[in-house]
């Protein structure tokens, strides 16, 4: 069965450093998406993205995050001047252009 | 916005037993998709089951079942003959037809003893 990978499974990095994860979505899918879950906390929203373009944005996703699709097949998040609450789980998901979501396995992210 | 509650924090259950994990939601929407993830210690995030809002019937997978009340907007997973590697947090989730992102409850952490 196809799968979304993420790499790496773990990232420890400084704060106020920069971070990106990447993601590698189904193949035929068109959507994608980054979610976070804080340790013992619900999995939140962060963005979604169709066309090369980011379709919608929680709250959460402001000026310090940002998603690219460099190639055609990767489809990356960074974080900018990481902060120690950025510490958590982050998950990528593909769908195709119906209801049901693939996610990866997600990378933990750890801000120190 | 639309917002999903689950109320059990922490649910257990002898092996080979059923339970019944609740969920409710708030929405104003008619069409939209109810879903359940599961969610091990490894932390993947593994579809259970969904279902359509626009369907009656309630969906079924294996030993996993829901049931769907629309007018009471409440979408409970059953889990029948638990088994050992039934234990993780669930995860139930809220996903608009015209929306992208899915909304999820805080979690219920399924514990099955032997």
């Amino acid at each position: 069965e196809p799968e979304v990978t993420q790499t790496p499974s773990h990232q420890v990095t400084q704060m106020g450093q920069e971070v990106i994860l990447r993601c590698v979505p189904i193949s035929n899918h068109l959507y994608f998406y980054w979610y976070r879950q804080i340790l013992g906390q619900k999995v939140e929203f962060l963005v979604s993205f169709y066309n090369n373009e980011i379709s919608e944005k929680s709250e959460i996703f402001d000026d310090q995050f940002s998603v690219e699709r460099p190639d055609g097949s990767n489809f990356t998040l960074k974080i900018r001047s990481t902060k120690l609450e950025d510490s958590a789980m982050y998950f990528c998901a593909s769908s195709y252009p119906d209801y049901g979501y693939t996610f990866g396995s997600g990378t933990r992210l750890t801000v120190v | 916005a639309q917002t999903v509650t689950q109320s059990q924090p922490e649910m257990s259950v002898q092996e080979a037993e059923t339970v019944t994990l609740s969920c409710t939601y708030d929405t104003s929407e008619s069409d939209y998709y109810l879903f359940w993830y599961k969610q091990p210690p490894s932390r993947q995030m593994i579809l259970v089951i969904r279902q359509e809002a626009y369907k009656q019937q309630n969906a079924t997978e294996n030993r996993f079942s829901v049931n769907f009340q629309k007018a009471a907007k409440s979408f409970s997973l059953k889990i029948s003959d638990s088994q050992l590697g039934d234990a993780a947090m669930y995860f139930c989730a809220y996903r608009s037809e015209w929306g992208n992102d899915m909304r999820f409850g805080a979690g219920t952490r399924l514990t099955v003893k032997p």
